[in-house]
């Protein structure tokens, strides 16, 4: 098993739309629609964004939505605020109750 | 609400065990409809699974460590363990506990999310 490939990082300003992509094979993102999205900040613990591909836990913001198209997937984050300034890890469902992790990706708030 | 705390030994010298126990509260370890994991993320690195277990104590791990890795379930203290056997500096990480959610289609759950997590320990190996 290899990681999900995803960028190292992406930027974008307030009040912008960015895109974080999330590659895999398809063995793991392709075959299911069992991906998840986490936001780490600096010294914390990563917190549940989107699971199941686009579904948000209660208490997280709409400004966050995921989608997938073949064995890609996509994390979007609309109205990019100073808060939203973190890491971000996809993770996906492999087969056989396994689990991959991207290698993450960091987003600037410039 | 089900909180999750990593405890155990914040340094372990190399060829060693490495062993964690994840204390459960809010919550019985014992729900039928509840997975548990433990992942890690290496200082600057990414995060990486290790394994899974239901309270019955099946239980799946990452290949990579397979060979290594023990997880355990204690339902009797609301805990779970983690056990990693010939440690080397490699293995050194902020250790996570969580619980996992699941997609339950025809009976047949698969559980891949992990959500809420618990705090994290650093565990360093070192002589």
């Amino acid at each position: 098993q290899s990681a999900l490939t995803q960028p190292a990082s992406v930027s974008g300003s307030p009040g912008q739309s960015i895109t974080i992509s999330c590659t895999g094979t398809s063995s793991d993102v392709g075959s299911y629609n069992l991906v998840s999205w986490y936001q780490q900040h600096p010294g914390k613990a990563p917190k549940l964004m989107i699971y199941e591909v686009n579904k948000r836990p209660s208490g997280v913001s709409n400004r966050f939505s995921g989608s997938k198209s073949g064995n890609t997937a996509s994390l979007t984050i609309s109205g990019l605020q100073a808060e939203d300034e973190a890491d971000y890890y996809c993770c996906s469902y492999a087969g056989s109750s396994t689990l991959l992790f991207g290698g993450g990706t960091k987003l600037t708030v410039l | 609400q089900l909180q999750l705390q990593e405890s155990g030994p914040v340094l372990v010298k190399p060829s060693e065990t490495l062993s964690l126990t994840c204390t459960v509260s809010g919550g019985s370890i014992s729900s039928s409809s509840y997975y548990w994991g433990w992942i890690r993320q290496p200082p600057g690195k990414g995060l990486e699974w290790i394994g899974s277990l239901y309270y019955s104590g099946s239980s799946y791990y990452n290949p990579s460590l397979k060979s290594r890795v023990t997880i355990s379930v204690d339902t009797s203290k609301n805990q779970f363990s983690l056990r990693l056997s010939s440690v080397t500096a490699a293995d050194t990480a902020v250790y996570y506990c969580a619980k996992l959610g699941a997609y339950c289609t025809s009976g047949v759950c698969n559980y891949n999310w992990f959500d809420p997590w618990g705090q994290g320990t650093l565990v360093t190996v070192s002589s």
